[in-house]
């Protein structure tokens, strides 16, 4: 069946460095989507990419859907404090969405 | 507008014991999601539903049930609690197609903290 694969699994970061997530899945995907969680939170939803090679921004979050439609990147620049959190992908193919296993942030003031 | 409303948000049950797990939302949504989420894991779907009366298995449905009387509320049972069981559940909706394919993405709920012991 459908996999989504992310990594790193943790990353620690000095404020103020850049951070980036990989989202990779063993086929093609409709779309993928990206939530980010903060430590004792729920998901909440950030973003939706559906076409390919698709470079969608929110202020210093970039996000990327592979030519192929089976890769995904979250790129933050310069992070802060509260960027603290896991963030998840989340792939979609033929009705079904699985999500990835997250990348935990943390960010050292 | 509260969204996705969880109760209750912690709970401790023995094993063999049963509960209900209550959502409801007032987005009018009629797509609505449970997931379980272990420590260090993804979202895993226990059971979808479309709309009103209409519910399906997700990935990990066994030792669950689910009910959808109303656009509002999707409940979600566990019968014979195991410590398997034991997880944080969460449940969610969303406005478009029933895995969120329009956009908007899903909407959580605050969650619940289930332990079997």
């Amino acid at each position: 069946g459908q996999q989504v694969m992310q990594i790193p699994q943790y990353q620690h970061v000095q404020e103020g460095e850049d951070f980036t997530t990989y989202c990779n899945s063993s086929t093609t995907l409709s779309n993928i989507q990206w939530y980010k969680q903060r430590p004792g939170g729920h998901p909440v939803f950030l973003i939706q990419l559906v076409k390919s090679g698709e470079v969608k921004k929110q202020k210093r979050l970039t996000f990327q859907f592979g030519e192929a439609k089976k890769n995904s990147s979250l790129h933050i620049t310069a992070t802060q404090t509260t960027d603290v959190g896991t963030y998840f992908c989340a792939g979609e193919r033929n009705n079904d969405m699985r999500f990835g296993a997250g990348t935990r942030l943390t960010v050292k003031p | 507008n509260a969204g996705v409303t969880q109760t209750p948000k912690f709970r401790i049950l023995k094993i063999g014991q049963s509960m209900t797990l209550q959502c409801t939302q007032d987005m009018n949504h009629n797509y609505m999601y449970w997931y379980r989420q272990d420590p260090g894991m993804g979202l895993k779907l226990i059971y979808y539903s479309v709309g009103a009366g209409i519910t399906d298995k997700g990935e990990v449905p066994n030792g669950y049930n689910v009910s959808r009387s109303t656009t509002e509320d999707f409940p979600l049972r566990l019968e014979l609690a195991a410590p398997s069981q034991t997880s944080v559940y969460f449940c969610a909706s969303s406005y478009s197609a029933h895995r969120a394919t329009g956009g908007g993405g899903y909407t959580f709920g605050s969650g619940t903290r289930l332990t079997v012991v």
